[in-house]
């Protein structure tokens, strides 16, 4: 398994502002994901953070609301730009550590929860 | 576009009873997940399911997986208060990302 560290745990912004999430991970792996649950929804994915190339958005994210960093092989940052009150959520990172074949999972950071106001 | 479809959505029980939770997807897939989420928190996995007609159990709760129908079940048995929580599949396409019912709230009740 992989020891998933995220920060901030929660935070309330002010609208207009930007917010950085940072997602380390004990030891370095492979695909670093973020999902984003907002209030009573199911999770959704927002991007793939691949290390040494921009990340890849899944349909209706987009890079400018959502850039993200993916420095090395243990370490990711999400920015929700400009927030918004639809913003608030909870904001999750995800990381599979090994190779699929010898039968790895996707395991899940304790979440950031961002209300903007 | 995959699509994960989870039933019910909300769940009212009777401690002591049995209910089933069902997660039916739409396209192929080698890995399901089930996980658990009490509020405000992060979800804890449950089950990870490989391959067809694996079964796995663990205290009240035991999870299957029919590939060839693209149905996996969540059968609690003998509910008991600190199954409250919403539960989520989650389906793998092959490249650990994850495709995820609407998840199901459930309340037992004494």
């Amino acid at each position: 398994s992989a020891v998933i560290s995220q920060k901030p745990s929660r935070d309330i912004c002010q609208r207009g502002t930007s917010l950085t999430i940072q997602c380390q991970v004990d030891s370095q792996v492979t695909m670093m994901f973020w999902y984003r649950q907002q209030p009573g929804q199911s999770l959704t994915l927002i991007a793939t953070a691949n290390q040494g190339s921009e990340a890849t958005y899944e349909s209706g994210f987009v890079i400018d609301k959502f850039p993200i960093s993916r420095p090395n092989l243990t370490f990711s940052t999400l920015t929700v730009s400009n927030m918004s009150p639809e913003d608030s959520s909870i904001y999750l990172c995800s990381v599979a550590p090994g190779q699929r074949a010898l039968y790895t999972e996707a395991f899940f950071g304790q979440g950031t929860r961002l209300t903007v106001v | 576009e995959l699509k994960v479809e989870q039933n019910p959505l909300f769940l009212s029980m009777q401690e002591g009873k049995n209910y089933t939770i069902y997660c039916n997807y739409s396209t192929t897939s080698d890995r399901l997940y089930w996980y658990r989420q009490d509020p405000g928190k992060s979800l804890e996995s449950l089950f990870v399911l490989l391959s067809n007609g694996a079964v796995k159990q663990e205290g009240r709760l035991m999870a299957s997986l029919d590939t060839k129908a693209r149905l996996s079940t969540l059968h609690i048995t003998a509910a008991v208060h600190d199954l409250s929580a919403t539960y989520f599949c989650a389906v793998d396409t092959n490249d650990y990302k994850l495709s995820f019912g609407a998840g199901t709230t459930v309340t037992v009740r004494a």
